[in-house]
């Protein structure tokens, strides 16, 4: 079956960085999203990779390694606003989209 | 990027009935997606919605449950038939943006519909 982990919860510091990880198995590939989801509102784009390598996009950079099945999202210099659900998604052969259950950070202050 | 308008925002529904949710869209669009997303789940697409077509639907997804209308290519329906608590869920629909992103066919979704089963 097709799988995508990513962890439940986690908690950083505001100011700090912070790597959130997203392994999947499915059946072929193309292309990794992340998407950014406020409680209560509509998932928003954040990155997509389909190439190995690191994306950096301001003070959010998404990496992919398609040989490992991994990919992370790295967010520095972390604000109270990025408190949200960061939803991991993998295009398969048949373009269907597969979707992590995401995961909650929490930023303290 | 597409706007998406959708309502109801929440609702509030009793056991056996039935409700529909409307999307919106500011552009007219090839396919529009509809998804559930339980607490602390996935994402999980129930139809995907084809202007002049049968909306195809995924597995676990049956058209009586689901029905959905796609009158035009700005505008869908789905309804949620004959409802159970176990339907309380949030769904959303979106579209895609063709390659807006490095090649990458981008999702927008609606803010959501938040509904409560009693």
């Amino acid at each position: 079956g097709q799988n995508i982990d990513q962890p439940t919860e986690m908690t950083a510091t505001e100011g700090a960085i912070v790597q959130i990880n997203c392994t999947y198995q499915t059946s072929g590939f193309n292309g990794l999203f992340w998407y950014q989801q406020h409680a209560g509102e509509a998932p928003t784009f954040l990155s997509y990779n389909v190439l190995d390598g690191l994306e950096e996009k301001g003070r959010f950079s998404s990496f992919l390694s398609r040989s490992k099945g991994y990919s992370y999202l790295l967010l520095k210099e972390l604000q109270m606003k990025d408190s949200a659900s960061y939803l991991c998604a993998v295009r398969d052969s048949n373009y269907q989209l597969i979707w992590g259950a995401g995961t909650k950070l929490i930023i303290k202050p | 990027s597409a706007v998406i308008s959708q309502k109801p925002s929440r609702d509030i529904c009793q056991r056996g009935t039935s409700l529909t949710i409307q999307c919106q869209v500011d552009s007219q669009v090839t396919m529009m997606f509809w998804y559930r997303q339980q607490p602390g789940q996935s994402l999980t697409l129930i139809a995907t919605a084809n202007q002049g077509s049968e909306a195809t639907y995924e597995s676990g997804f049956v058209i009586d449950k689901f029905p959905i209308s796609r009158p035009n290519l700005t505008f869908s329906t789905l309804t949620v038939s004959n409802m159970s608590p176990e339907d309380s869920s949030i769904y959303l629909c979106s579209v895609e943006a063709g390659g807006s992103h490095s090649g990458a066919n981008v999702l927008t979704f609606g803010a959501g519909s938040r509904l409560t089963v009693l």
